[in-house]
């Protein structure tokens, strides 16, 4: 079963618009953190935002913020004010807890394509 | 803040030759190191944790004497792709966690290895 998914392979936004981007998760951890990141054409891994399980209150960061719904198990990226620059692959990602046996790696949905339109 | 080099950017190699990308963490020790692999369109899939001083530990279905992993020290780890064939041209992306900054992974640059 998918730990991390993102049902959107594509979304179109118009620039200055807001847009929300789709992710859920699945652990059985209580401990865990989310994360998105932006992917441009050139490859690079940008960070985003990052939420912990036991935030309370949804994590902010400029234009972006993380809409996350705890009993849902989702974690939706929110972005405002939409900029050309926007236009890049998003992945959303889970670390489950340490103690779970996993060796605190990311583990990546399949990304959601955003194209920004002028 | 974190840094982590990645080298080199691109490779284009022929069949049968092996390639060594490096990751260098800057200004922070990694003790363990992932190695992802990502295909056209396609997300990142890890295939190995590095730790300094001891084996890599695989993930399944990757060859560990295909794709060998040095990381001798707290701020290089190296993954060498050995004879290699068109089949392993992907992009192979670095990442380790800084360990002063609970959850800040940070990515190398990538490496997009071209096997002709």
């Amino acid at each position: 079963a998918q730990k991390i998914t993102q049902t959107q392979p594509g979304m179109f936004v118009q620039e200055k618009e807001a847009v929300t981007l789709d992710c859920t998760y699945d652990t059985s951890d209580q401990s865990y953190g989310l994360f998105w990141y932006k992917q441009p054409s050139s490859g690079e891994m940008i960070f985003l935002i990052y939420q912990g399980s036991y935030d309370e209150q949804n994590a902010t960061e400029g234009r972006y913020s993380l809409n996350f719904q705890k009993a849902r198990k989702s974690a939706n990226l929110v972005i405002s004010a939409s900029q050309l620059g926007d236009s890049a692959m998003y992945f959303c990602a889970m670390r489950e807890a340490l103690y779970g046996g996993s060796q605190g790696n990311l583990i990546f949905g399949k990304g959601t394509k955003l194209s920004v339109k002028p | 803040g974190a840094v982590v080099s990645q080298h080199p950017s691109w490779v284009i190699c022929k069949s049968g030759t092996s390639v060594k990308i490096e990751c260098r963490s800057l200004d922070f020790q990694a003790t363990t190191m992932f190695w992802y692999r990502q295909f056209p369109k396609q997300s990142l899939m890890l295939m190995a944790t590095s730790n300094e001083g001891s084996k890599a530990t695989y993930e399944q279905g990757v060859e560990k004497d295909k794709f060998l992993i040095n990381h001798a020290s707290l701020t290089l780890s190296t993954l060498t792709v050995t004879s290699a064939h068109p089949e392993d041209s992907s992009f192979y992306i670095c990442s380790a966690r800084d360990p002063r900054y609970g959850h800040v992974y940070t990515f190398g640059s990538g490496t997009r290895l071209t096997v002709v």
